[in-house]
């Protein structure tokens, strides 16, 4: 298996700006995680998906940011208007479900917002 | 505040040494995980150990966990240059269908050869 995917790797946008992120967990997985991490705030869960219905969306900062998973294989996270504290790697995790298992990290989308 | 804090924050050794790095946290958990990252990369699962057990070993990785004292402590015996990175506890939280992983702030490990 190819592991998680995300893209863009990296992303260089201006303020006020639409940014969408996207992941592709591991094939069989049935919970999907979203994070970010900044120096300030470390690893932040922002949103998780099971069975591609978003269980806790505690993490989401504001309504600028909105997560969607479409099917089993898709994930999207946007940020509209995007803002300059935006700035983050966002990391993409799936896992099989369940109550105990590991995450596998995809290689994350480093956004910069100017 | 974050679950997890790591404790020290960044930690410096000579090749051959074993480092160790504490973790505590807050909650009941179902599990604690340590995670290993290395720069510009994604984090990558390195060792789990239930809240009913106390101990667990994997190669050269060493993990305790005290529910008393909600903390934990990994151990890298016999260190490489490799094994530079950033290390990080989870504490495994029971959700709806799956459990949500809360990340401490990492200790940064360095090797020096």
């Amino acid at each position: 298996d190819a592991g998680v995917i995300q893209s863009p790797r990296h992303e260089v946008t201006e303020m006020g700006q639409e940014v969408t992120l996207r992941c592709k967990p591991i094939s069989g997985h049935n919970s999907l995680f979203w994070y970010r991490q900044t120096m300030m705030r470390g690893l932040e869960l922002l949103i998780y998906f099971n069975n591609n219905v978003p269980i806790d969306d505690s993490g989401m900062p504001e309504d600028r940011f909105s997560a969607k998973m479409p099917n089993a294989s898709f994930s999207t996270l946007k940020i509209q208007p995007s803002e300059p504290r935006d700035s983050a790697v966002y990391f993409c995790a799936s896992s099989l479900g369940a109550n105990t298992g590991e995450l596998f990290f995809g290689e994350g989308s480093r956004l910069t917002v100017l | 505040s974050q679950q997890g804090e790591e404790d020290p924050q960044a930690l410096s050794i000579q090749e051959g040494e074993n480092a160790t790095m504490n973790c505590s946290y807050k909650t009941s958990i179902n599990n604690l995980q340590w995670y290993r990252q290395n720069s510009g990369r994604g984090l990558v699962h390195l060792i789990l150990i239930r809240s009913n057990e106390r101990e667990k070993h994997s190669g050269r990785l060493r993990v305790t966990l005290d529910t008393s004292k909600k903390s934990s402590s990994l151990l890298i015996t016999a260190s490489r240059a490799a094994d530079t990175a950033s290390y990080f506890c989870a504490t495994g939280v029971k959700g709806q269908g799956a459990q949500k992983l809360v990340f401490g702030q990492g200790t940064r490990l360095t090797i020096n050869p």
